[in-house]
């Protein structure tokens, strides 16, 4: 299946530790995008990256970090886990936006 | 900056009623605008996707319309039924820059039978 696929679907951990979410996409874009949804369900970028440039909101703390292997996998570092990181993370990717944006089905991150 | 405004936040319905769920954008300099539906728990999904140079894009009872000189667009759903029940987002793409697009925050339907 041509998809964006994300693991773990779910993630509890404690404060403190370090936590990586992998994202994959099979449909050859371009660009690839992590956003943060809370508990008010507001999508909020955090990150956008093709292979000419990392977009980062500023809002975003650098304990949040991503890295792309390649073309078709980006992602998200997290150190140093804080009770406010739980939240839903999604992955995206698109070809510049283009034809529209596919989404990652999400994980659920509980930092306990 | 782009905000993307979602009128109404939430709306209840009964089955078989057509519905209006309003979008609206401050920068009209957009390249496209995409709507989706997230179920509860789960990703979003694409349903319809209007350019900027069209007017309109329908897929069955979905039928989404773009207005870029007034901001807005409009998706219409015709005869509700309770599957329709989830949280739909719109989503406008700036013409440049980053191409990172602008979500609002949704309405969120309930079709009861």
């Amino acid at each position: 299946d041509t998809a964006v696929s994300q693991t773990p679907k779910y993630l509890v951990t404690q404060m403190g530790n370090d936590k990586s979410i992998k994202c994959e996409q099979n449909l050859g874009h371009d660009t690839m995008y992590w956003y943060k949804q809370d508990s008010k369900k507001f999508l909020k970028i955090m990150f956008s990256y093709n292979n000419k440039e990392l977009i980062i909101n500023e809002t975003v703390p650098n304990r949040f970090s991503p890295k792309s292997p390649d073309k078709a996998h980006l992602n998200l570092h997290i150190n140093s886990l804080e009770l406010g990181d739980s939240a839903v993370y999604f992955c995206a990717s698109s070809q510049d936006g283009v034809y529209g944006y596919t989404f990652g089905s999400g994980t659920r991150l509980t930092v306990v | 900056k782009q905000e993307v405004t979602q009128i109404p936040a939430a709306l209840s319905v009964p089955e078989g009623e057509n519905l209006v769920l309003n979008c609206s954008f401050t920068d009209s300099a957009i390249y496209n605008l995409q709507w989706f539906r997230q179920d509860p728990g789960k990703g979003l999904t694409s349903l319809l996707l209007i350019q900027s140079s069209q007017r309109e894009q329908t897929s069955g009872r979905l039928n989404a319309s773009l207005d870029k000189s007034s901001g807005r667009s409009t998706l219409y759903i015709a005869a509700s039924q309770p599957g329709d029940s989830a949280t739909y987002l719109c989503a406008a793409r700036p013409k440049g820059g980053s191409y990172i697009p602008t979500f609002g925050r949704g309405t969120s339907l309930i079709v009861h039978p």
